[in-house]
């Protein structure tokens, strides 16, 4: 299987400051087409898991472009350019090029 | 709008069954894939299985392979999770998934808990 390892696991923010997490393919995660199907997804306090990022740097309609997905290979990054009080949760890394799917542990962001 | 829901969670001993339902609406249900996703009380996603547009393949993850069945009722727009000989570590929020086109979940339902205990 495919271990997805992310870091920081907890990463504690200044509003308006950039966060950046890690996401790391035990791996290559690249499809024999050429696709990277790694996700991201937030998922808040009690709310089921939200998409953010898919195939590695396209962000979905609906999200703030502060938001930024980036990598290849084994190596990828979420980036929250400017964090907001709603950005608060755990944030998700997936990858969806073998089975069985796999997920980071997670990183929980938090505002200091 | 696409929306997903759960249904079937509840408490059951060790060992007994479980059926686990998801009826999906805003979306041509026969035209994609579905996942069911877990994730244990404090801790992270768990991916479990998945089941084609078609119901023709299916994946489980190793832990459950033998125990769970997915299937699906297209002219229902309902898949579903079939549970037997539950484990206390099957204890676990049951998500079902969207399979999207790019090769991502791209819609979640909220969930059902399911408690295995004696």
């Amino acid at each position: 299987d495919v271990v997805m390892t992310q870091s920081p696991l907890s990463l504690p923010v200044t509003l308006g400051q950039a966060a950046s997490i890690s996401c790391r393919s035990s791996k290559s995660v690249a499809h024999n087409n050429g696709d990277t199907n790694v996700n991201w997804f937030h998922q808040r306090p009690g709310q089921s898991p939200r998409r953010l990022i898919y195939r590695v740097s396209h962000r979905y309609s609906g999200v703030p472009d502060r938001f930024s997905g980036s990598g290849s290979g084994t190596d990828f990054t979420l980036k929250i350019s400017r964090v907001e009080a709603e950005d608060v949760g755990i944030y998700y890394c997936m990858q969806g090029a073998g089975w069985p799917w796999t997920f980071g542990q997670g990183t929980k962001v938090e505002i200091k | 709008q696409v929306q997903l829901v759960e249904s079937g969670g509840g408490v059951v001993q060790p060992g007994r069954s479980l059926r686990l339902s998801c009826v999906v609406s805003g979306f041509p249900f026969s035209t994609y894939g579905m996942h069911w996703v877990r994730q244990a009380p404090g801790k992270g996603l768990e991916w479990v299985a998945v089941i084609w547009n078609d119901g023709s393949q299916r994946y489980y993850v190793e832990s459950v392979k033998g125990r769970f069945t997915i299937s699906r009722d297209n002219s229902k727009d309902t898949v579903y999770l079939q549970m037997n000989s539950l484990r206390v570590e099957d204890t676990a929020v049951y998500y079902c998934a969207r399979w999207g086109f790019f090769g991502d979940i791209d819609y979640w339902g909220q969930g059902t808990l399911v408690t295995v205990s004696s």
